[in-house]
């Protein structure tokens, strides 16, 4: 069972905005930063969010994350085809000793 | 362009030992932090571990399955992280991830295949 919580999956049709949760406690997102990762099929995992709400160069402005208390969102506008992929979220966790922890992943469908 | 190529994965029988290497380019390799994430057949993301940068002390943190087993290390002559896995377990079976950043950053590699099994 993974320390950050997120749901199995998501959908969302063409031109929709989806969103995704990330639920966690206050040893890690009520107390850290909040980074999102895609993972295409069969590719490594991508960059898309770090520090909660800002994106590397080159990810698309229809990418966004947010972040409340011990929860954090990220949010894709203007769904494509493309945007079908895993998501994860990760964030820093200060209890034992400190340690990296990731959500279970949702995999997101475009329908 | 920046780049991580890892190498060294393979069959391992439980108890066994294996050094994983990822090479680097393209980016300050020897100012980065760096870190290990592997993924299981069909699973999600299991962060590892991470190392500092030698200025920063060039120590390095753990998961608590791997700790006292795995060792990450870093040669910054040769821009390579490195992690030596030992007293390896059916459970460690995964695609071996390196990543620049404590937790994965703009740089990945492509994963390298640790299978454990008797």
């Amino acid at each position: 069972q993974s320390v950050l919580t997120q749901p199995p999956s998501a959908s969302g049709t063409p031109g929709q905005r989806v969103t995704i949760s990330c639920s966690g406690s206050s040893s890690n997102i009520g107390r850290t930063t909040v980074y999102w990762f895609q993972q295409l099929p069969g590719k490594a995992p991508k960059l898309l969010i770090y520090s909660d709400n800002q994106r590397p160069s080159g990810i698309p402005d229809r990418f966004s994350g947010s972040k409340s208390g011990t929860s954090a969102s990220l949010a894709i506008s203007g769904l494509q085809s493309e945007d079908e992929a895993d998501y994860y979220c990760a964030a820093w966790d200060y209890s034992l000793n400190g340690r990296g922890v990731f959500g279970g992943g949702t995999k997101l469908t475009v329908l | 362009e920046a780049q991580m190529v890892e190498s060294g994965g393979g069959l391992v029988k439980p108890g066994g030992s294996l050094r994983l290497s990822c090479e680097a380019s393209g980016f300050s390799f020897s100012n980065a932090w760096l870190s290990w994430v592997r993924q299981a057949p069909g699973k999600g993301l299991d962060w590892v571990g991470r190392i500092r940068s030698n200025s920063d002390g060039g120590t390095a943190d753990y998961a608590a399955a791997v700790k006292g087993r795995f060792t990450i290390s870093r040669d910054d002559s040769k821009n390579t992280l490195f992690l030596l896995m030992d007293s390896l377990k059916v459970e460690d079976t995964a695609l071996y991830y390196c990543t620049s950043g404590s937790l994965g950053g703009n740089y990945w590699g492509q994963g390298t295949l640790v299978t454990v099994s008797s």
